[in-house]
């Protein structure tokens, strides 16, 4: 049961590098979404695409890109990696947007930028 | 716009004791679903609760129990009889339909160590 499958788990950049974050789940969810996780922070959304096709920004787009290629992938993209955003990132999806069930959770990726 | 405040950042508690973890939320959304998440050492999140705002019976799974109060815009954690096993940072989430979709709002967590 793989559920959401989060590629790579660990990589360091280096400042100016790009770098795409790699989300699939096979649960057939609708909604997936891309979180930061910074310590004393909590998650804080980044974007999310609610449905195949369409993609929005959450609280803290800037820098960021995403790419939903499919019902199943859902892509973060940095162009640009600044050590701000060192963080661990977690992909999640729902079943659809508004159902309310839980998210379920990739085990993340830490992601250092030096 | 949606707040969660999870006001004690650590707590520390030998095992068997009782150990509560506050929440409180404020939203101007008369739906809304409050959730618990449990991230332990391993990192990943494991979806512990989901609770809407029309049900406010508290709810209990073995040594876990929710208390959800409207009143106080609350919904808190109790542990009972914690075990090492425990030791996690506990996410309190709300979520609201804000149009597109319903997004989910994390509190800032709360790191709870039980030692022996």
């Amino acid at each position: 049961n793989a559920g959401v499958t989060q590629t790579p788990k660990f990589q360091v950049l280096k400042t100016g590098q790009s770098m795409t974050l790699q989300c699939a789940q096979d649960m057939n969810h609708n909604s997936m979404y891309w979180y930061r996780q910074d310590p004393g922070m909590g998650l804080r959304l980044i974007y999310y695409s609610a449905s195949e096709g369409t993609t929005d920004k959450g609280e803290v787009p800037n820098g960021y890109n995403v790419s939903r290629l499919n019902k199943r992938e859902f892509s973060l993209r940095l162009e640009s990696a600044a050590p701000s955003q060192t963080s661990v990132y977690f992909c999640a999806s729902r079943f659809d947007r508004y159902s309310n069930q839980p998210q379920h959770f990739g085990d993340g990726t830490r992601l250092s930028i030096l | 716009a949606q707040k969660v405040t999870q006001a004690q950042t650590e707590i520390s508690v030998v095992e068997k004791e009782d150990v509560t973890l506050d929440c409180v939320y404020e939203t101007r959304d008369t739906t809304y679903y409050l959730f618990w998440y449990k991230q332990p050492p391993s990192g990943e999140l494991v979806f512990l609760i989901r609770r809407n705002s029309f049900d406010e019976q508290n709810e209990i799974s073995g040594r876990y129990s929710w208390n959800f109060q409207k009143s106080t815009s609350s919904f808190n954690f109790t542990i009972t009889a914690s075990q090492v096993v425990d030791s996690a940072v506990y996410f309190c989430a709300l979520s609201v339909n804000t149009g597109t979709a319903s997004k989910l709002t994390f509190g800032t967590g709360t790191r709870l160590q039980v030692t022996l």
